[in-house]
Parts: C-alpha cells; structure tokens; sequence
C-alpha cells in the first residue's frame, strides 16, 4: 500500500512563504494526493487535489496564496505571503485499489 | 450547502459499546464514498472505516471484528457502531465524504469525541 511521509515540523516569518512537503512510497510515484489543513481545535480542511503531472484543483474558498506542485514522488504545498491563520496542522492525503485512505503524519507549521 | 454533522460520542468504559452517528445533508450519502477517521489526541490522522456507494465496507486492521459502518438511506445518514472498545480507541471520529473512487475527502464533520476510559 502507499506510505506518505512528511516533515514534522516547519516555520517561516509572517508574510514570507513556505514549501512543504509529501513524499510517496517507491512504486507510488505517479498517485495524486490531496492536501488538508486543520487548524487547532478544528476539524480538517480540504484545500486541494494535486495529480502527479502538477496539476490542482481548490477547495472552494481556498485562497489564491495556497499552490501546488509535485516533482517525481514528491507533492509539494507552498504558501505564499504567510499569514498568522495559516498556522496549523497540514496532511496529504492518497488512495488506491486497495488502500480506501490513507494519510501522512502531517506537518505542524508555525508562523513566526 | 453540505453539511456533516457527528453525534453519539462520550465517555466509555473499556469493553463496552457505542454507535456513532453522521447526519448528511446537501447531498446523498448512499451515492458517495463515506468514511470515519479517527484523531487521537495530539497525533495525526487514521482512516477507520468506508462505505462504498455500492454498500461494500473496509476496515482498518485496528478496528476490524470490532467496528461496524452502515448507512441509512431513508435519514440519509452514516454510522459507526463500535464495540469491544478499547482504551487505544480514544479518539476525535469525523466523517468524511469522498465524491468517489479517484477523488479524495473533499468534506468533513465537525467531529465527536470518544473516550475509553475506567
């Protein structure tokens, strides 16, 4: 089954921009995943799906400073111009065949 | 406007039962893939359970044996009956929809709390 790994941890200043990042397992380079946001004490957010091509589509409401990338295996989340509600839990999200869902350990990004 | 909204969630002694409730509303639950995931406190996210739009369910191996997803077409609602629960079981529990295979959880409950504990 895929296996997502990312950085535990990550900051940038207020107003700066950030990269994070969620690697798939050998064999799963080609999977599209999706991104989540979930600020503290909150439920998760969906804010995008990201194809193995670059490609993306937003939630609604998702604002325009949230992109993505991807590189080989790697699927990449960059924030732009950080804002102080941007701090918060970020987790990637796949699926297969075989796997319904499965997620990341997610990164904790503090704007400092 | 969609809208997920979990109930049933409390304070539990280990060994004993509890049924999780989604109430779905803006869309049809019986047409959409429906999951529950879990949220220990302070670690990340954990896929529990799915329906498919089909009816066939899959479960974490935690929870496999144990736990129950079902769905009511007519209240248009997803649940999650939970037995044998265990301490580990402690949880934050969402709902969350996915539009269908190749699409990932696009919506999610505000969630519900279950704690497992004497």
């Amino acid at each position: 089954q895929p296996v997502l790994t990312q950085s535990s941890s990550a900051s940038a200043s207020l107003g700066s921009s950030v990269k994070l990042t969620c690697t798939l397992s050998s064999g799963h380079s080609s999977y599209i995943i999706a991104w989540h946001q979930q600020q503290p004490g909150k439920a998760p957010r969906y804010l995008m799906k990201l194809e193995g091509s670059g490609g993306y589509n937003k939630g609604s409401g998702v604002p325009d400073r949230f992109s993505g990338s991807s590189s080989g295996a790697d699927r990449y989340l960059t924030i732009s111009n950080l804002q102080s509600e941007d701090e918060a839990d970020y987790y990637c999200e796949t699926w297969d065949s075989n796997t319904p869902l499965v997620f990341g350990g997610g990164t904790k990004l503090t704007v400092l | 406007e969609v809208q997920l909204v979990e109930s049933g969630g409390g304070l539990i002694q280990p060994g004993g039962s509890l049924r999780l409730s989604c109430a779905a509303s803006g869309f049809t639950v019986s047409i959409n893939y429906m999951s529950w995931v879990r949220q220990a406190p302070g670690k990340g996210l954990e896929w529990v359970s799915v329906i498919y739009s089909g009816g066939s369910t899959y479960y974490a191996d935690s929870v496999k044996g144990r736990f129950t997803i079902s769905r009511d077409n007519s209240k248009n609602t997803l649940y999650l009956q939970m037995n044998s629960l265990r301490a580990e079981d402690t949880a934050v529990y969402y709902c969350a929809r996915k539009e269908g295979f190749g699409e990932p959880v696009r919506y999610w409950g505000q969630g519900t709390l279950v704690t497992v504990s004497s």
